[in-house]
């Protein structure tokens, strides 16, 4: 089965900062992981995702994932954290793919990031 | 541009009233998702459907029922609503096929129970 950790619930850091979100998974086959943000009353949106290839996958604004077989790991960065990333940020793994249950996503429980000024 | 539209953004229900949260997308996707956020829980998923007129129970399903009569839309059943019911519900759309499809999200509905 499939499962997803996100190490921290909130994350604060001054404006200008290093971002570093923390996620490592669980999967039984090779994973196919993803991070979504939510802004404020609005829906989830893709921010990136690995499916394979390269294990450095660059996203929007900024943000960047490492894919660590040897840690399941899949942590987010970003080099200069700006006023508008504050958002809550979730990561997720895919499910194995078979039968109806293609497409089906696991989430991990978020973690909330606060940028001061 | 796709688009995942939830028919509120708000609504008030009282206790044991039937709840009908209603989901269309409009990029021809087979699967469509209900889920519900919960501060310090993320997303659990409620039901799932990958086909017209197909449904799965996804890990919290009790409670709630689902019905896809058409393939651009999933709706949200909520029989007896119930003050544990108060939260925010988000609907989401994927391509079927492989597993690495994005799923898009509509802005949800925040629900109160009263």
């Amino acid at each position: 089965a499939q499962s997803v950790t996100q190490l921290g619930s909130h994350v604060s850091v001054s404006e200008g900062a290093l971002v570093l979100l923390r996620c490592n998974y669980s999967s039984s086959v090779p994973p196919y992981l993803f991070w979504y943000v939510q802004y404020p009353n609005q829906g989830l949106q893709l921010l990136l995702k690995y499916t394979t290839g390269a294990t450095l996958v660059k996203g929007i604004n900024g943000f960047e994932a490492e894919f660590k077989k040897s840690e399941t790991s899949f942590h987010l960065t970003k080099p200069s954290a700006h006023m508008s990333d504050a958002a809550e940020y979730f990561c997720a793994v895919s499910d194995l793919g078979r039968g109806s249950t293609l497409g089906r996503l696991y989430f991990g429980r978020g973690t909330q990031l606060t940028v001061w000024p | 541009d796709v688009k995942v539209t939830q028919s509120s953004r708000y609504l008030v229900k009282r206790t044991g009233e039937k709840v009908f949260l209603e989901c269309v997308q409009d990029m021809d996707h087979e699967n469509m998702f209900w889920y519900r956020q919960d501060p310090g829980l993320g997303l659990r998923l409620i039901y799932f459907s990958y086909d017209v007129k197909m449904k799965e129970k996804g890990d919290i399903p009790e409670g709630y029922s689902v019905s896809r009569e058409k393939k651009e839309r999933f709706s949200l059943i909520l029989e007896s609503a119930s003050t544990n019911q108060t939260s925010m519900y988000l609907c989401a759309s994927s391509p079927r096929g492989v597993r690495d499809n994005e799923q898009f999200f509509g802005p949800g509905t925040r629900l109160t129970v009263l």
